[in-house]
Formats: structure tokens, sequence, C-alpha cells
């Protein structure tokens, strides 16, 4: 299947700073990528979905402001968490949606563990 | 947004043991993913059903796909230790635009 990167695999922060997480399609191009967020024992929670070129769209009760998203090529999504706060501290999964018409699939990067102290 | 319901929630079984999850909706699909996931780590994709009544075999794991596209279930024959880990539904809606809603898990642990 296909692969997909993400880096870093694990990050630090002190509240109040910025993180950026990059998430890479490593042997295909992706015009779509998803961003997760999966907290303990739960489920993946989607927060925006990545487009090549354009603005990222984000779900409902996820701040467009504070998860900054840019897709600036067809291989590269990048999510930053702005002004990040220990609540912020969570599993972060990027995918990258491969083949068209019908026959889609996402594949997952390994996620992305955010500790904010 | 549709309603997902995934069932059980959590599975403790001994190995050899036979099991099933479900995946149930409201909702028409017009496709289902099942993906496994491991602790720290990223789904890994397991199967894509599209089709009503489609039955897939991946060896000892069999998935199903309802008549009417709104539910699905998955069998693990003899189940072994390897399988342990987070199972997920994620389907896709006519009018989702690709875009996954996953179901809340099962998570499975097989003991030797």
């Amino acid at each position: 299947g296909a692969v997909v990167s993400q880096h870093p695999s694990r990050v630090i922060c002190k509240s109040g700073t910025s993180v950026k997480i990059e998430c890479r399609s490593l042997d295909f191009q992706a015009t779509t990528m998803f961003w997760y967020r999966q907290f303990p024992k739960q489920s993946l929670m989607l927060m925006a979905t990545s487009n090549e070129g354009s603005k990222a769209t984000y779900e409902q009760g996820v701040e467009k402001d504070k998860f900054l998203i840019n897709h600036a090529s067809l291989t590269l999504s990048t999510l930053t968490v702005t002004s990040a706060h220990p609540e912020d501290s969570s599993f972060y999964i990027c995918s990258a949606r491969s083949g068209t018409g019908g026959r889609e699939t996402q594949y997952f990067g390994p996620g992305t563990r955010l500790l904010v102290l | 947004t549709q309603l997902l319901e995934q069932s059980p929630q959590f599975l403790s079984i001994q190995e050899g043991e036979n099991l099933t999850v479900y995946c149930n909706s409201s909702s028409v699909f017009s496709s289902l993913q099942w993906y496994r996931q491991e602790p720290g780590e990223g789904p890994v994709l397991l199967v894509t059903v599209v089709t009503g009544g489609e039955v897939k075999k991946l060896k000892r794991l069999t998935f199903q796909f309802g008549d009417a596209r709104k539910d699905s279930s998955l069998h693990i024959t003899a189940a072994q230790p390897g399988d342990t880990g987070l199972y997920l539904c994620a389907p896709t809606t006519y009018d989702s635009w690709g875009k996954l809603q996953f179901g809340a898990g099962t998570q499975v642990v097989v003991t030797p």
C-alpha cells in the first residue's frame, strides 16, 4: 500500500508555543489530505480536510485560527497548533487520499504525539 | 452527521476463539473501510467494501457488507495474539465528499 509519513513522531512543548506537524505522501500524489485527533482510549476525530492549493475545510467545533493547515504541494500538508495549551495534548494523525472515481482509499501516517506542558 | 454504532466496545478472548465486531448506521454508505490500529501508531487499512452483500476474506478475517449498505461486520476465526488491536470501521456516504467518520472502535485483546 501507499506510504504516508509524519514528522515529528513525538513533540513536547511549553504552553503558549506553536508546533508544526508535517504529513507527506511518499510514493503518490494526494490532492486531499485529512487531519485527525485522537485522545487516549478514543477513536479518531476528523479535524479538517486539507486541499492542495486551496483553503482547508474544518469540521464543526474545530478552531481554524488555532489549527492552521497548509497544503502547499501534492505531497505535503502541514498542521500548525498555534499557542498550544495542555488541553491540545493529543495524538495527531494525518491521512492522504489515493485513487479516484469511487475507488479512493485513505492511507494513514504513523501519528504525532503532542504533549504541551 | 450520521449516527454510527460500533459494537462491542471491548472484547477479550483466548487464543483460538472466534469473534465478531459490528458496525451499524441508519445511513446508506457508498463504501466502508475497516482499519486496525495498534497503540502509538496510525490505523492500517484492512479492507474496503463497496457492494451491498459483499463478502471479503483476508486470511482469518471475514468482512461482510450488509445488503442495504447500512451495516458491516468483521469476523475473526481462531484469533491469535497478533490480532490484538483497536478495530475501527469508517464508512463514507454519498454526501461526505470522501471524508471518513470513524466508529468508536472495538478494542480486541487476544491472550495466549
